[in-house]
This record gives C-alpha cells, sequence and structure tokens, in this order.
C-alpha cells in the first residue's frame, strides 16, 4: 500500500488558486501516470512520462501541467480550473516504458473541488 | 478511436453465486488485458490480467477469458464473498501504444451476505 503515495489526498480550491499535486513512487519504476476519475466516467489517462520524459499527452487543457523531475517523483501543477475538473486523480507507476503491457500500481487518490 | 465497453454497470449478486463482468475493445492490435479492483475509497489495484497468447487464465476464484476473434474479454468470479464488493475496471492495452491503457467504464458488483 505505500508502494505510490500521493499527497495531499483532499485539496479544495478556488478557480483562481494554484496548487499542486503531488506523487512518489517508491517501486523503482520507471514510468509514471496522471489519471482522472470523474463518476460515472471511466478512468482518463493524462499523461504518461518513461524515464523522465513525456511520451503521452491525452489532448489535457493546458491548465494542467505535469513536471517529473526524476522518475521517483510526478507532479501536477494546477491553475484556474473549472468546476467539472473536480475528480479523483490518481497517480500510478509502472516498471517499464515498453509499451501498455506492463502492471500500472495505483496511488491513493487525490480528491479534488474546485469551487 | 480506441474504446473499451464494460458490462452490466452494476451486477448484485448474493454470497456464494458467481459473477461474471464482459468487456468489448475495439482496436484489434490489443493484446493485453488486465482486470483492476477497487474498493469504496481506495485505490485501483490488480486482480488478474491476460495477454493475448492465452485463453483463460485463473487465480483461486476468480479467472479471465479472452476471445481475439470477437474482442471481447470476461472476468469470473465464483463462490462470491462480501469483500468481492467494488468496483472491477477493465482494461486493453497495446504494445505498439506505450503505457496508454484503455478502461472501461466500470461495474459495481454487489455481493449481498
Amino acid at each position: 500500500e505505500t508502494g505510490v503515495t500521493q499527497t495531499p489526498r483532499h485539496l479544495v480550491m478556488g478557480m483562481t488558486n494554484k496548487k499542486s499535486l503531488k506523487c512518489e513512487q517508491h517501486l523503482g519504476h520507471n514510468a509514471m501516470y496522471w489519471y482522472k476519475q470523474s463518476a460515472k466516467k471511466p478512468l482518463e489517462l493524462m499523461f504518461v512520462y518513461s524515464l523522465e520524459e513525456r511520451v503521452e499527452n491525452n489532448s489535457v487543457p493546458s491548465r494542467f501541467s505535469p513536471e517529473c523531475p526524476n522518475s521517483s517523483h510526478l507532479f501536477l501543477h494546477l491553475h484556474t480550473l473549472q468546476p467539472e475538473d473536480s475528480a479523483l486523480y490518481l497517480c500510478a507507476s509502472s516498471q517499464d516504458k515498453t509499451g501498455a503491457e506492463e502492471t500500472q500500481y495505483f496511488g491513493p487518490g487525490t480528491r479534488l473541488l474546485v469551487l | 478511436g480506441e474504446n473499451v465497453e464494460q458490462h452490466p454497470s452494476t451486477l448484485s449478486v448474493q454470497e456464494g453465486d458467481s459473477a461474471v463482468i464482459k468487456c468489448t475493445y475495439s482496436d484489434s492490435a490489443s493484446n493485453y488485458f488486465p482486470w483492476y479492483k477497487q474498493e469504496l475509497g481506495k485505490r485501483p489495484q490488480l486482480i488478474i490480467d491476460i495477454r493475448s497468447n492465452v485463453g483463460e487464465k485463473k487465480d483461486q476464484r476468480i479467472a479471465v477469458t479472452l476471445n481475439k476473434t470477437a474482442k471481447h474479454f470476461s472476468l469470473h468470479i465464483t463462490e462470491t464473498q462480501p469483500e468481492d464488493s467494488a468496483v472491477y475496471f477493465c482494461a486493453a492495452g497495446t504494445s505498439s501504444n506505450t503505457g496508454k491503457l484503455i478502461f472501461g467504464q466500470g461495474t459495481t458488483l454487489q455481493v449481498k451476505p
């Protein structure tokens, strides 16, 4: 349960605020992911980083800005969000970058509410 | 675009009965099919996965079957227990599509004691 950690676990922010979500993995993995989980919708992949390089940007609005300073840490910087951005944001990691055949291990998520 | 359809969206069974959840995928190049279980307020966790070179895989009370021709795969849970109650997600991945799993909409399984 401690392989992938996320902070904060809950966040309430106004539309003019700037905040950051943090993810850390202790599994020695090389790939990290951001997902958005909204009610009644499938998990939506937002970003994929492999060896600190962004390899996938799934048409995410620019108000979400990822940062991967090293293979253990991943950030999601938030600014001027909209109420519809309220969701559970999940971080995940996997061993390798060589395709979608690796088990992805999820963090506990950050529950975000945008007012 | 790539798509994974999952059914049913909700499923209620009596303890001890079997539960089956079905998924279909659109990308014929998909070759990896994991299933995740997400309990209320917790993270998704992998419970079983199957690759395209195998038609069936079993792990104790859970099994997954894959029909590549029809592009569908199913999760089977036998002898269900109340602790099996959760949301189950299927996903499809392609080795040529780095890290990108396409998830189904999820099935809320309720096992009644």
